[in-house]
């Protein structure tokens, strides 16, 4: 089945300094979703793409759908201790048009 | 405020019984899902329900039941014949599904394991 690859697994960084993390996928999806999940929680959306192409930011955070509707990228500016978390790609995809998710980037920010 | 409730927050599963795991939301939504996140791994498919009275099955319903008899509630049994359920299971619902690729909001989880 489809599957996306996200990259990196983990990061560990320092406070206020700027993140970049990504999926790829072999298929084409039409829409591109970013979540993040603190320990014990549900996902929380942050940003979702739905043109190729398109650019878009949610405060420090900002993404974009790939040109080729295979790739998509999260970047995190002048991150800070909340940010930690997971942070997860998905896309609509599979045959049944269900919604797939990477396995995560475990991002831990040093104060 | 407008949301989804999963409950319980923790559970305990006895070898050969079946659990059932609660959502409910309040979003007016139509659809509903559940997941599974296992250490590692990103999030699985159990089931979907784009209707009441009307479900599918997922990438990994065997050993997992469901029932959708009212729009605002879709609960989740973990049966005996899972045999792996230790996992956090997580609930979603979202205005539609297929058509218009709406986002899924999440409920925030139940974890199961067993004793």
């Amino acid at each position: 089945g489809q599957q996306l690859n996200q990259s990196p697994q983990s990061m560990f960084i320092q406070e206020g300094e700027d993140v970049s993390m990504n999926c790829t996928s072999s298929s084409i999806f039409n829409t591109w979703l970013w979540y993040k999940q603190e320990p014990g929680e549900g996902p929380v959306l942050l940003i979702a793409l739905y043109k190729a192409g398109e650019l878009t930011s949610n405060g420090r955070l900002t993404a974009q759908f790939g040109i080729t509707r295979k790739d998509s990228f999260l970047n995190i500016s002048a991150s800070i201790p909340s940010d930690v978390g997971i942070y997860f790609c998905a896309g609509f995809g599979g045959s049944q048009g269900n919604l797939i998710f990477g396995k995560g980037t475990k991002l831990s920010v040093k104060p | 405020d407008g949301g989804i409730t999963q409950s319980p927050k923790y559970l305990f599963r006895k070898e050969g019984q079946n659990v059932t795991l609660s959502c409910e939301q309040n979003l007016n939504h139509d659809a509903m899902y559940w997941y599974r996140q296992d250490p590692g791994q990103g999030l699985r498919l159990i089931y979907y329900s784009q209707i009441v009275n009307d479900f599918q099955k997922g990438d990994i319903a065997e050993g997992y039941s469901v029932s959708r008899e009212k729009k605002e509630s879709f609960p989740l049994t973990v049966t005996s014949a899972q045999k792996n359920p230790t996992a956090f299971y997580l609930c979603a619902s979202s205005t539609t599904r297929l058509t218009s690729n709406q986002p899924q909001h999440f409920g925030d989880g139940t974890r199961l394991s067993i004793l």
